[in-house]
């Protein structure tokens, strides 16, 4: 009940493409959903996180999609680049103390 | 630059050796975590700490593994009589408390075991 799956583990986008990463929860009371963006020799950094009552948040060309009925939610980048090329991680947190990631998607954008 | 810094950035060790990590956090954050990660996994939750207190600890921290925040400022993290499985990254991060702060993360500290 405590996990967080992520697919596809890997995704091949050309530049100006809609990359599309899901995540599914199992624990209805996770209520806050963050996105972290890892570039090689990099921490994860924060990219954009939505709480259950709203079902999208939009910033820049980044949105969150959340179903809150099936449990799922997506990342969503629009007009792709190369220099989104990471690995994206989707999570949550039990509770205010902690976080449970995914295992992690990485993007590759070619030109 | 998140303002979390770690050190060392690389270590490689011998199994068996001891090895510390030290972490410093953004200077207003309260709180700090340790989390680990493997090659193609995402980072699993450590310990944390809340000011210069402990307050949860992972089943994955083993006996081997030691964190202290002593003054509530920087925390370094101890793991005894490496093992080749300890071999991964550590990642620090901090936030302030109260809700769901963002976490900013460090660069992380490598750990190789021989």
């Amino acid at each position: 009940q405590q996990q967080v799956k992520q697919s596809p583990q890997s995704l091949i986008v050309q530049k100006g493409g809609i990359s599309i990463i899901n995540c599914a929860y199992e624990n209805t009371a996770f209520d806050y959903f963050p996105w972290y963006q890892q570039f090689p020799g990099k921490g994860p950094a924060l990219l954009i996180a939505i709480r259950p009552d709203v079902s999208e948040k939009k910033e820049g060309r980044f949105t969150i999609s959340f179903n809150k009925s099936a449990k799922q939610f997506s990342l969503h980048i629009m007009d792709s680049q190369p220099g989104d090329s990471a690995t994206y991680f989707c999570a949550a947190p039990p509770n205010t103390d902690k976080l449970i990631f995914g295992t992690g998607t990485r993007l590759q954008v070619f030109p | 630059d998140t303002g979390v810094s770690q050190d060392p950035r690389h270590k490689i060790t011998k199994r068996g050796q001891n090895v510390t990590f030290r972490c410093d956090p953004i200077s207003e954050h309260n709180r700090l975590y340790w989390y680990r990660q493997t090659l193609g996994q995402g980072p699993e939750f450590l310990t944390y700490f809340q000011n210069e207190a402990q307050l949860e600890k992972s089943r994955l921290l083993s006996d081997r593994f030691s964190a202290e925040r002593p003054k509530g400022s920087f925390s370094t993290l101890e793991i005894q009589r490496t093992e080749q499985g300890d071999s991964a990254m550590y990642l620090c991060a901090s936030s302030r408390s109260g809700g769901y702060n963002e976490q900013f993360f460090g660069p992380g500290t490598r750990l190789t075991v021989l």
